[in-house]
């Protein structure tokens, strides 16, 4: 089945480590997003991604790092500069049409990161 | 930027109808969505309307758009316990795929 694949579901960090968050999509869509979600403050976005070997920062990309080296994946790294990492990340994916399709994300299940 | 507001909690006894309702700022708004999350899970769509519309009825889901007002509202009828979950509305501005997401509001059944 097509779908978004995140992992892992759950993890820990020390203080002071990078971390990597995997995203990998079969749906044959071009764009691909990352959110941070903290309580009360709904879903911001981070990075996106319209194309192979392009991206753009979002709203809170500070202390975050991605790469698209192939369509179907966008890993997001968590490095030592964000100051508050813990929080429930997904990823999205959707065709990119311009604004003249119905626009609709599809999400994976999410990654929940801790920060000890 | 443009911005989306909700209400952050609701609270509905089982087998009354739950209203949901979302502000939003953007004028070009084309698309608007509504998402359901359940516990420790990613989003999924529940519906859409598109921004010439008024209304739009799936089963137990209604979406009203008020345009001038800048306001969408969701309602399901006979509110289940599966119905429990938080409830985001997001919407996209006109030549663009970027959606913006409101803060959600959780929904709480009770029986």
């Amino acid at each position: 089945d097509g779908g978004i694949t995140q992992s892992p579901k759950y993890l820990f960090r020390k203080e002071g480590q990078n971390v990597t968050l995997s995203c990998e999509q079969n749906l044959n869509h071009d764009a691909m997003y990352w959110y941070r979600q903290d309580p009360g403050q709904g879903l911001r976005l981070i990075y996106y991604s319209q194309i192979v070997n392009d991206f753009q920062k979002g709203d809170i990309a500070e202390g975050y790092s991605v790469s698209r080296e192939k369509k179907e994946s966008f890993p997001l790294t968590v490095t030592s500069a964000q100051k508050n990492p813990t929080a429930f990340y997904l990823c999205a994916s959707s065709i990119v049409s311009g604004g003249l399709d119905t626009g609709e994300l599809f999400f994976g299940e999410g990654s929940r990161l801790t920060v000890l | 930027g443009e911005d989306v507001e909700q209400s952050l909690f609701l609270s509905v006894r089982e087998g009354d109808s739950s209203v949901i309702n979302c502000t939003y700022t953007d004028s070009s708004s084309t698309y608007l969505y509504w998402y359901k999350q359940e516990p420790g899970a990613g989003l999924q769509l529940l519906t859409y309307i598109f921004s010439n519309m008024d209304m739009k009825q799936d089963q137990r889901l209604t979406v009203l758009l008020n345009k001038k007002d800048k306001h969408l509202s969701l309602r399901i009828a006979d509110t289940q316990t599966g119905d429990s979950a938080i409830y985001f509305c997001a919407e996209k501005g006109y030549n663009t795929d970027k959606l913006i997401f409101g803060t959600g509001t959780r929904l709480q059944v009770f029986p």
